[in-house]
């Protein structure tokens, strides 16, 4: 059971948008930061997101996050399949004095 | 631009200890956390913990009577030690760099190193 809640899957087809929800508590996501991960199939995690909205150099503006309150969203427009890929949010948790990720999302570009 | 090679015993024994290193090159070592993540088959990122460059370590409190990180400032290097492992360690294992302990973001990661837990 994680302590950070994603939905396990999500689907669209090329071109679309779609959204992966990232829900937390106080101690995690409602006063720290959050970040996204990107896994690829076979591959280690990338950071896609940091400090709940900023992306790394090359990153495409096509990914985005945001968050409100204990929950973060991350958006991805014009959806290609290499974007195919299971999507993890992360955070501290002030309460357990650790890192924690959600379950995770795998993302099927239709 | 920093790089993350990390290397251990790809199979090991129930009950004894698992071991892996990660070496960190082309950055600085000091002034940041480094972290290791595992990752069951099929399953999703599990945190394991972490430790500063001043040996400062945190843990999951799941694991935390089994794991120990250490680092050698020498060589550039942090272990993981889990002891007295069972199936239930088999994993792919990631060490991390955390970009920034106040923003709480692993910035760069290694390949993983693939661990089977052997009856």
């Amino acid at each position: 059971q994680s302590v950070l809640t994603q939905p396990p899957s999500v689907s669209a087809a090329p071109g679309q948008r779609v959204t992966i929800s990232c829900s937390g508590s106080s101690p995690n996501v409602g006063n720290n930061y959050v970040s996204w991960y990107q896994q690829l199939p076979g591959t280690a995690p990338k950071l896609l997101i940091y400090e709940n909205h900023k992306r790394p150099s090359g990153i495409p503006d096509r990914f985005s996050g945001s968050k409100s309150g204990t929950s973060a969203t991350l958006d991805i427009t014009g959806l290609q399949t290499g974007d195919e890929a299971d999507y993890y949010c992360g955070a501290w948790d002030s309460s357990l004095s650790a890192g924690v990720f959600g379950g995770g999302t795998k993302l099927t570009v239709l | 631009q920093v790089q993350l090679q990390q290397w251990g015993a790809g199979l090991v024994k129930s009950s004894e200890t698992l071991s892996l290193t990660c070496a960190v090159y082309g950055g600085s070592f000091s002034g940041h956390y480094w972290s290791w993540i595992r990752q069951p088959p099929g399953k999703g990122l599990e945190w394991i913990g972490e430790i500063y460059h001043n040996g400062e370590t945190n843990y999951n409190s799941s694991l935390k009577s089994r794991v120990s990180i250490s680092l050698d400032t020498s060589q550039n290097q942090i272990s993981l030690k889990v002891r007295s492992v069972t199936a239930a360690d088999t994993a792919v294992y990631y060490c991390a760099r955390v970009g920034s302990n106040f923003y709480y973001y692993m910035d760069v990661w290694g390949k993983g190193t693939a661990v089977t837990v052997t009856s």
